[in-house]
């Protein structure tokens, strides 16, 4: 167990809906990362929080959104869904920004867009 | 940018045979180096980690050594089981302030036979 709490593990859903994951970080770290797995494009950055901050962005379309709580849980906002969203959501916590400091990775949210 | 090549895949084996999965790794900075591991069903783990050159991160039977010179970060197995099988990412993982993701290679999946 890795301490990272994601919901819902699965989600299913119509094109054009709106979507809201959760990710609740180990206790005491206080960076949040979202990533997006599938197939064709592997694991794939979004966004990064940092103690309620956004820190860094990656390949996250401008139909998704997301922050992070002052409890430091993390929520993932999708609009506008299109059946290429569908996907595997996973989100990882780190106590600080270290290199030398691992990622933990929640089991993740499976969204299928039909 | 910075990015991460694995050997292609899948790769089959049979029980207590060696594995050897290849990383390659170009990076702008000085980045510490991770393999995580996928079961079936779950989220990434991470397996075992080297955060400067000539370290050997161990873990569970598996080896890898951070080689600088060569810029690789190979795994290494000297007899795989069939609960091995999986999928196996390598990452590495930059200290630029803004900047702390984890950036992944595409992935490999290994089936160990009976």
């Amino acid at each position: 167990d890795s301490g990272v709490t994601q919901t819902p593990k699965h989600l299913i859903t119509a094109t054009g809906q709106r979507v809201t994951l959760r990710c609740s970080p180990r206790s005491g770290d206080l960076s949040v990362y979202w990533y997006q797995q599938s197939l064709d494009q592997g694991l794939q950055f979004l966004i990064q929080y940092y103690n309620g901050e956004e820190r860094a962005k990656g390949n996250i379309l401008e139909r998704f959104s997301a922050q992070q709580f002052p409890d430091l849980h993390s929520e993932l906002n999708l609009s506008s869904l299109e059946l290429g969203d569908s996907a595997l959501y996973f989100c990882a916590s780190s106590v600080g920004q270290a290199a030398n400091s691992p990622l933990h990775f929640g089991n993740g949210t499976r969204l299928t867009v039909t | 940018g910075d990015s991460v090549t694995q050997m292609e895949g899948p790769v089959t084996l049979s029980e207590e045979a060696c594995l050897t999965i290849n990383c390659t790794y170009t990076a702008t900075g000085y980045p510490s180096l991770f393999w995580y591991v996928q079961y079936p069903g779950e989220g990434l783990q991470l397996l075992l980690k080297a955060t400067k050159a000539d370290d050997k991160g161990s873990n569970k039977g598996f080896e890898a050594t951070y080689r600088k010179e060569t810029t690789s970060f190979h795994l290494e197995k000297g007899s795989v089981q069939v609960s091995d099988s999986a999928v196996y990412f390598c990452a590495l993982r930059l200290n630029t302030g803004a900047n702390s993701k984890l950036t992944f290679g595409k992935g490999i999946t290994l089936s160990v036979r009976p």
